[in-house]
């Protein structure tokens, strides 16, 4: 089965930085993805990690531990149109299993 | 660039009734994914196709659910005798192989 936790809501100030965390146990990893979801629109893939390590792209970046089942997504200057859903999902053959996504607020 | 294309954007139809959904994907893709969404919940994996194969079903594809991708290229999504547990947001993505999967902007349905 497939297990994937992070936190439900949370709030920063513009221009702040926010860590989102991930653990995961699942049978089988491909690789781990974050999506970024506005309300009422499609997923928009942001990040990915298949190795160990940090991957950083612009103000996003992404971490992954294996051995530990942990990752996280770090938002850097915050902005208020990154006020979204941020999903964790984790990758077994070619499926993604997603967590329920983690519901960031920036407020001014 | 065009990316994923559903369509409609919006089905709402009474209990019973059959519906049918269309994905596009982005044109050099090979495999094309459908998944399901509910209210604050991440999206949960239905059915995959590698062209026009279809590799796998989730166990929550019922019977009622089928789904074609004739000619590797788009698919369609039917579900026959539509239930309350239905309504949900239907996504499709699409990918090269095992590279980030792009999804498009879903079809949302509504059981009356």
């Amino acid at each position: 089965g497939q297990n994937i936790d992070q936190p439900t809501e949370m709030t920063a100030t513009e221009g702040a930085i926010v860590q989102i965390n991930c653990t995961y146990q699942t049978s089988g990893f491909n690789g781990l993805f974050w999506y970024q979801q506005h309300a009422g629109e499609a997923p928009t893939f942001l990040s990915y990690n298949v190795l160990d390590g940090l991957e950083e792209k612009g103000r996003f970046s992404s971490f992954l531990s294996r051995s530990k089942g942990y990752s996280y997504l770090l938002l850097k200057e915050l902005q208020m149109k990154d006020s979204a859903s941020y999903l964790c999902a984790v990758m077994n053959d070619y499926k993604l299993s997603f967590g329920a996504g983690t519901t960031v607020t920036v407020r001014a | 660039d065009t990316g994923v294309s559903q369509n409609p954007r919006h089905k709402i139809t009474k209990r019973g009734q059959n519906v049918t959904f269309r994905c596009d994907p982005i044109s050099e893709h090979n495999r094309l994914y459908w998944y399901r969404q509910t209210l604050g919940q991440g999206p949960e994996f239905l059915t995959y196709f590698q062209n026009e194969a279809q590799l796998e079903k989730s166990r929550l594809l019922s019977d009622r659910f089928s789904a074609e991708r004739p000619k590797g290229s788009f698919s369609t999504l039917e579900i026959q005798r539509t239930e309350q547990g239905d309504s949900a947001m239907y996504l499709c993505a699409s990918s090269f192989e095992n590279q980030p999967q792009h999804f498009g902007d879903g079809t949302r349905l509504s059981i009356l």
